[in-house]
């Protein structure tokens, strides 16, 4: 079946801009979870959805950072107001949220680059 | 400290070797140990998924943890050219509605 898709793949953008990143979960998959990963680290968690609320926004690094996820299936990332420093591969991850342990499937990532 | 740490490499090896990857950790509540596998300009692959203390093994894959040293091993046998990737080690405390902590990774290169 299909798997975590993110779109864009890349995408470029000035500083001070808004962008907004989508994923797709793996269709029946309640838990939803973003992660940001820097270049030579590994990922680094953001925030986490289960159903259409946001049970844990502790990795959000501000607040030009948000996520909504109305339907409880599509996500979408939002980052205000750019800086140079958001420049990163933002990674969805999936879940089926009804078991432990309970595997987290990643998508290919978002990559982002503010000029 | 970082609550997972893990040489990031290279780490280059000659084919059918066997490779031995680790990481350690500080945080004690962690029960839950992953390996995920990453190619370049992909997502993480889940590899191994193993719960508190002991051995896994799938295939030419085995998974070590050790809770009392905060010590963590995957273990690839027969290595491959097709196993060159990042290996990242990850974490959690709970099995579910958790989020992952993750090492920085370790590239891994089998040289033909």
């Amino acid at each position: 079946g299909a798997g975590v898709s993110q779109t864009p793949s890349n995408k470029v953008t000035e500083k001070g801009k808004y962008v907004e990143l989508r994923c797709d979960p793996i269709s029946g998959h309640t838990a939803l979870y973003w992660y940001r990963q820097s270049l030579g680290q590994g990922p680094e968690f953001l925030i986490y959805f289960q159903g259409t609320g946001a049970a844990d926004d502790s990795g959000l690094p501000n607040d030009r950072f948000f996520a909504v996820r109305p339907e409880g299936s599509v996500s979408t990332l939002k980052i205000q107001r750019t800086e140079r420093g958001d420049s990163a591969v933002y990674l969805c991850a999936s879940s089926r949220g009804s078991s432990s342990p309970d595997t987290q499937y990643f998508g290919p990532g978002t990559r982002l680059t503010v000029l | 400290q970082k609550e997972v740490e893990q040489d990031p490499g290279p780490l280059s090896v000659p084919e059918g070797a066997i490779v031995s990857l680790n990481c350690t950790y500080s945080n004690s509540a962690f029960q839950y140990f992953m390996w995920y596998r990453q190619y370049s300009r992909k997502g993480p692959e889940l590899l191994m998924y193993t719960y508190s203390s002991g051995n896994k093994e799938d295939g030419r894959f085995t998974a070590q943890v050790d809770k009392s040293s905060k010590y963590i091993s995957l273990f690839i046998r027969d290595s491959q050219p097709s196993d060159s990737a990042t290996y990242l080690c990850a974490m959690s405390a709970q099995g579910r509605d958790d989020k992952i902590i993750f090492g920085k990774g370790t590239r891994l290169h089998i040289l033909p």
